[in-house]
């Protein structure tokens, strides 16, 4: 079937304008994770959802930035008034959640954003 | 939190030579080891995995290896090919799906013909 989509690919934003980043998870992945990938370095954490639920918003660098994932499918993450520092590739990874193992975590391509 | 470092930063190897990349992690309690390829502009893809019960696993070319004890694990690639070209990320976790994933800084590998 079909990955991990994110859209749009490519955002350019004038500093202090506010965006959203779409994740389309593999359908019945119950996990879904959000990265931030600055140019030249691995990707770091920004939150985690089981199914709704957020359950772990510890990355999110500034209250700038705010995901969702409403019916537990399709997320969202939204930065306001965006900043140079937010420039990067931001990936989405899903999972399937079965008990007492562990299932690879699939990574979407990723929406690079330019903040000028 | 964990930390993962990772080296070299960039590696270029013969064509047909061996590569092996190191990291080290700070957290005792993470016991899963993956490693991902990227290729430029592409999205991260699982390569292969050590989980900390074991210490070494192959597949193919790729071998990783894992002292629990030092904290430190290693990948290798033998008998490297051209398109074995891109950056390779070793990361730590904890055997969940419910886990984040702790990515290290990433090593630029370059294949010479």
């Amino acid at each position: 079937g079909a990955g991990v989509s994110q859209s749009p690919r490519y955002k350019v934003a004038k500093r202090g304008q506010d965006v959203a980043l779409r994740c389309d998870p593999i359908s019945g992945h119950v996990s879904l994770f959000w990265y931030q990938q600055a140019l030249g370095q691995g990707p770091e954490f920004l939150t985690y959802f089981q199914n709704e639920a957020q359950l772990d918003k510890s990355g999110l660098p500034s209250d700038r930035f705010f995901a969702e994932r409403p019916e537990g499918s399709v997320s969202t993450l939204k930065i306001q008034r965006t900043q140079q520092e937010d420039s990067a590739v931001y990936l989405c990874a899903s999972s399937l959640t079965t008990r007492d193992s562990y299932n690879e975590q699939f990574f979407g391509p990723g929406t690079r954003l330019t903040v000028l | 939190g964990e930390n993962v470092e990772q080296h070299p930063s960039t590696l270029s190897v013969q064509e047909g030579d061996s590569a092996v990349i190191k990291c080290t992690y700070s957290d005792s309690a993470s016991n899963y080891f993956p490693w991902y390829k990227q290729e430029l502009g592409k999205r991260p893809q699982l390569i292969i995995d050590i989980r900390s019960n074991v210490g070494e696993k192959k597949d193919q070319r790729i071998a990783v290896t894992l002292n629990k004890t030092a904290k430190h694990f290693s990948l290798h690639i033998t008998e490297t090919q051209p398109e074995d070209s891109a950056v390779y990320f070793c990361a730590a976790s904890v055997y969940s799906s419910a886990s984040k994933i702790i990515f290290g800084s990433g090593t630029r590998l370059s294949i010479r013909p």
